[in-house]
């Protein structure tokens, strides 16, 4: 059961152009969502989260939107560049100590064409 | 502050050995945790340790196991490898303000032929 669901494999979008990476989870009790930037031969780093009791964050050109009531998440990257050219993955967490559960989506290869 | 590290970066096993995988934290994170990734599968969550004790458990089978040390240092063992082992294994470190903010090392890839 995928309580994390990325469903573009990949994603190919202009340099320039705004890129939309979308996210959906079933899980209303998750609180706290992350997206998370990969690229080849290196582990994935941090890139930008939200809590569920808030519908936007913005940092520079990434801005993440949460619609609770669809249970999705989205990540937008706007202008997009050549380096944000990578994987995207979604995680949502809930619960604390031994019930605390950080569940990853399976990731979106974004490339961004010249 | 150096980064997460793992060790070997590569591996090649056959089916039925077994290997052990290293995972040194960023220094002052307690908690590490353990993943595997294999293509569109995204990342699965195996095992989480903290203060040497371990936290929180993955769907995975007994054959996977890990251990923490007093300097937070942590190693995942496999035994009696399989095909399906084949994958990047990723350690992530936290600190005690953000178990949600996770720092990964590079992983290491084992391929199991």
């Amino acid at each position: 059961d995928q309580q994390v669901k990325q469903n573009s494999p990949s994603l190919s979008v202009q340099e320039g152009r705004i890129s939309i990476l979308n996210c959906d989870y079933t899980n209303s009790m998750f609180d706290y969502f992350l997206w998370y930037k990969k690229y080849p031969a290196e582990g994935p780093t941090f890139l930008i989260s939200i809590s569920s009791i808030k519908d936007k964050n913005e940092d520079g050109r990434f801005t993440v939107f949460l619609n609770k009531s669809a249970k999705h998440l989205s990540l937008h990257i706007v202008p997009s560049q050549p380096g944000d050219s990578a994987v995207y993955f979604c995680a949502a967490s809930r619960g604390m100590d031994s019930n605390y559960q950080l569940i990853w989506g399976a990731g979106t290869k974004l490339i961004i064409k010249p | 502050k150096a980064g997460v590290t793992q060790t070997p970066r590569y591996l090649i096993k056959t089916r039925g050995q077994q290997v052990t995988l290293s995972c040194s934290p960023i220094s002052g994170h307690r908690s590490v945790s353990w993943y595997q990734q294999t293509p569109g599968q995204g990342l699965q969550f195996l095992f989480e340790y903290f203060s040497e004790t371990q936290r929180n458990k993955g769907n995975f089978p007994g054959r996977f196991s890990g251990r923490q040390f007093s300097n937070s240092r942590s190693e995942m063992n496999v035994s009696t490898l399989e095909l399906g082992d084949s994958a990047l294994y990723l350690c992530a470190s936290s600190d005690p303000s953000g178990r949600d903010t996770q720092y990964f090392g590079p992983g290491t890839r084992l391929t199991v032929l």
